[in-house]
């Protein structure tokens, strides 16, 4: 099928700052997005998913945007902290199938 | 609530040997998922099953990969004979329904063949 991507392999933040991490869908039938957060030696853990009915979501400290028209999605994170370092993933799903289709990861980098 | 359960956390097998991993999903949840990453990439599915019939398993290489859930609560993913490719972390999920619904993940088997 077709596939996630996302932009930058490594992003790297100042802490305190906001950090943006960017995606690119391919998939014009995908209805369903998701960001998960990967720290090293464990499975993905959901941070905040978005309906294709929807162009924005918040979470606590995120925000997710999703933009249908160039099939790009963000997640925001505020006032980014040493624990949010990891690998963030989108992911998404739509057109009858409902296993997640991943990007391969931006590498969140925390500096002091 | 009790997350999704894999074991074991590590194995370390040769290549043409057989693997089993276990999984067990958060309780209630219908829907299962197996996916294997490969170190530096995303997860990438190989199998979806809803109770205990298969929903998806388009991506499994079935010739090698076979995998289970016979009561629709527990589920077992087996690979024989093994090949040096297969070393990657094998992810199981778990969702309350089929469609639109996050999936929660296991922290995973990986796989080291030699």
């Amino acid at each position: 099928g077709e596939s996630v991507g996302l932009h930058l392999p490594t992003l790297s933040v100042q802490e305190g700052d906001n950090s943006i991490i960017n995606c690119a869908y391919s998939n014009s039938a995908s209805d369903y997005f998701i960001w998960y957060k990967q720290e090293s030696g464990k499975g993905p853990q959901f941070i905040i998913d978005i309906r294709s009915n929807m162009d924005k979501r918040q979470g606590q400290r995120v925000t997710v945007l999703l933009n249908k028209t160039v099939k790009h999605l963000s997640l925001q994170i505020a006032a980014t902290q040493p624990g949010d370092s990891a690998v963030y993933f989108c992911a998404e799903t739509g057109g009858g199938a409902d296993g997640l289709t991943f990007g391969k990861g931006t590498h969140l980098i925390i500096q002091p | 609530e009790a997350g999704v359960a894999q074991s074991p956390r590590y194995k370390i097998i040769e290549k043409r040997q057989s693997v089993a991993f276990w999984c067990n999903p958060i309780s209630g949840h219908a829907t299962l998922y197996w996916y294997q990453q490969i170190l530096g990439q995303g997860p990438k599915l190989l199998i979806q099953f809803q109770n205990n019939g298969v929903v998806d398993d388009s991506q499994l290489p079935k010739d090698r990969f076979s995998a289970e859930r016979l009561k629709g609560v527990d589920s077992t993913l087996k690979i024989q004979p093994a090949k040096l490719e297969d070393s990657a972390v094998y992810l199981c999920a778990s969702s309350s329904q089929v469609g639109n619904q996050p999936q929660h993940f296991g922290d995973g088997t990986r796989l080291s063949i030699l």
